[in-house]
């Protein structure tokens, strides 16, 4: 069964700072792996997406890697902000059994950014 | 730029009621999901549904659980006699096409249901 894990579980830095956030996954066999952002409250905005077969993605300040053979990925934010104050979530999109996916996302627990002026 | 909706934004019910949470997806999308998030835990996926029927579903989606898609606009979760444990936020959330890689699932704002 796939579990997604992310650490830290909460991040505060000041503002300007480069931040980096993790996230293991236990199976390798993935289709794709998403980025979140969640506000309190509120749905999920996605960020960035990656495929299995690529190494890297960048949007703006973000910059998402994927290893898929040891199970992780990292999403960067360069010259954080107070707006980039949220919940980061990574969900990983399993392969099912005969090399499919139907889309079911798993997702981790989440990192809770704060960035203080 | 075209977003999924869902309504209502916030249920209260009875335990033992049934509710029914509507969600509006992107329009040209064919795939259709529900999640839900229970306060302080993961985003857990409960439902895919594809062509008018459901691909894949959780330990979770269980006889008590329904979805539909009454017309060509909207994907309804139904629960038919809520429980405590019930109580979370419900995601919708579509896809273009779940048969690419490349594919991302964008999700509504989410139906806060609390039992009481």
């Amino acid at each position: 069964k796939q579990e997604v894990t992310q650490i830290p579980a909460a991040l505060s830095v000041p503002e300007g700072e480069n931040l980096v956030l993790n996230c293991s996954f236990t199976d390798s066999a993935i289709y794709n792996l998403q980025w979140f952002r969640q506000d309190p409250g509120k749905g999920l905005t996605s960020l960035l997406l990656i495929q299995s077969s690529q190494r890297e993605q960048t949007s703006g300040r973000l910059n998402a890697s994927l290893d898929k053979s040891s199970g992780r990925s990292t999403l960067y934010i360069a010259a954080s902000q107070p707006g980039d104050s949220a919940t980061y979530l990574c969900a990983v999109r399993p392969l099912s059994a005969g090399g499919t996916s139907y889309g079911k996302l798993t997702f981790g627990q989440g990192t809770i950014l704060t960035v203080h002026p | 730029e075209p977003e999924v909706t869902q309504t209502p934004s916030h249920q209260v019910t009875q335990m033992g009621q049934e509710v029914i949470l509507r969600c509006v997806p992107i329009s040209n999308h064919l795939y259709f999901y529900w999640y839900r998030q229970i306060l302080g835990q993961k985003v857990e996926f409960l439902v895919s549904f594809y062509n008018n029927e459901i691909s894949e579903k959780s330990e979770i989606f269980d006889d008590q659980f329904s979805v539909e898609r009454p017309d060509g606009s909207n994907f309804t979760l139904k629960i038919r006699s809520t429980k405590l444990e019930d109580s979370a936020m419900y995601f919708c959330a579509s896809s273009a096409r779940a048969g690419l890689s490349t594919d991302t699932q964008y999700f509504g704002p989410g139906t806060r249901l609390t039992v009481l």
